[in-house]
């Protein structure tokens, strides 16, 4: 599975929209792009996932380049219970393993 | 989205002695299961994938005859801590895995298990 980078850390004000950033350069063809976090002391839990065209669910959207090398999750509007560990990941439809990087902590500020 | 549980939520044991963590897909068929354990401040480090009704492929470095799993059924798989150490103090993650149509999964993960060997 292609390998992702993503900042350690931001922070975002209340309300704000949060807007975390993942590059994924060396993505193939049929890898998806997937997003989950992580509140503290909790498993992970999905957020969304998408291939090449932009999706939007309740939670977030997410926002994929035209070459696919770089995607963005976006929380429209973030509370405070949005602050935790982000993880972007990249896997293949036939390949079920996630393998989770060291992520974007998330500290969202009243 | 879907819901799995894990059983017990923490569990504190003397080392020697053997622990038994549960992972229930609570509304879905999951044919497979993973198991992640997590050390403070670290990320998740996938410990093995399990499989209904066949044996549980473990990652490099896990030694499967510590770490037994058993996934006898659909919603159902087990992870046994055999002769813990503190250093087996952990904290441990169940996933299960739904296949979409068309080619992409999602997991959806347990709340996770606490374990402390003293």
């Amino acid at each position: 599975d292609a390998k992702t980078t993503q900042p350690p850390s931001m922070d975002c004000a209340e309300g704000r929209a949060a807007n975390l950033p993942c590059n994924h350069s060396t993505i193939s063809g049929n890898e998806y792009v997937y997003w989950y976090r992580q509140i503290h002391s909790q498993g992970p839990q999905y957020i969304i996932h998408g291939l090449k065209n932009n999706e939007t669910n309740e939670m977030a959207s997410l926002i994929i380049t035209e070459d696919r090398k770089s995607s963005t999750l976006i929380l429209p509007h973030a509370t405070l219970r949005d602050t935790a560990v982000y993880y972007c990941i990249v896997s293949g439809a036939g390949s079920y393993q996630l393998t989770f990087g060291k992520g974007t902590k998330l500290s969202v500020i009243p | 989205g879907a819901v799995v549980s894990q059983h017990p939520s923490r569990v504190i044991c003397k080392s020697g002695t053997s622990v038994k963590i549960e992972c229930r897909s609570l509304d879905f068929q999951a044919t497979t299961m993973f198991w992640y354990r997590q050390f403070p401040k670290k990320s998740l480090m996938l410990m093995a994938t399990s499989n209904e009704g066949s044996k549980a492929t473990y990652e490099q470095g896990v030694e499967k005859d510590k770490f037994l799993i058993n996934h006898a059924s659909l919603t159902l798989s087990t992870l046994t801590v055999t002769s813990a150490h503190p250093e087996d103090s952990s904290f441990y993650i169940c996933s299960a895995r739904v296949a979409l149509a068309g080619g992409p999964h999602e997991q959806y993960f347990g709340p996770g298990t606490r374990l402390t060997v003293t």
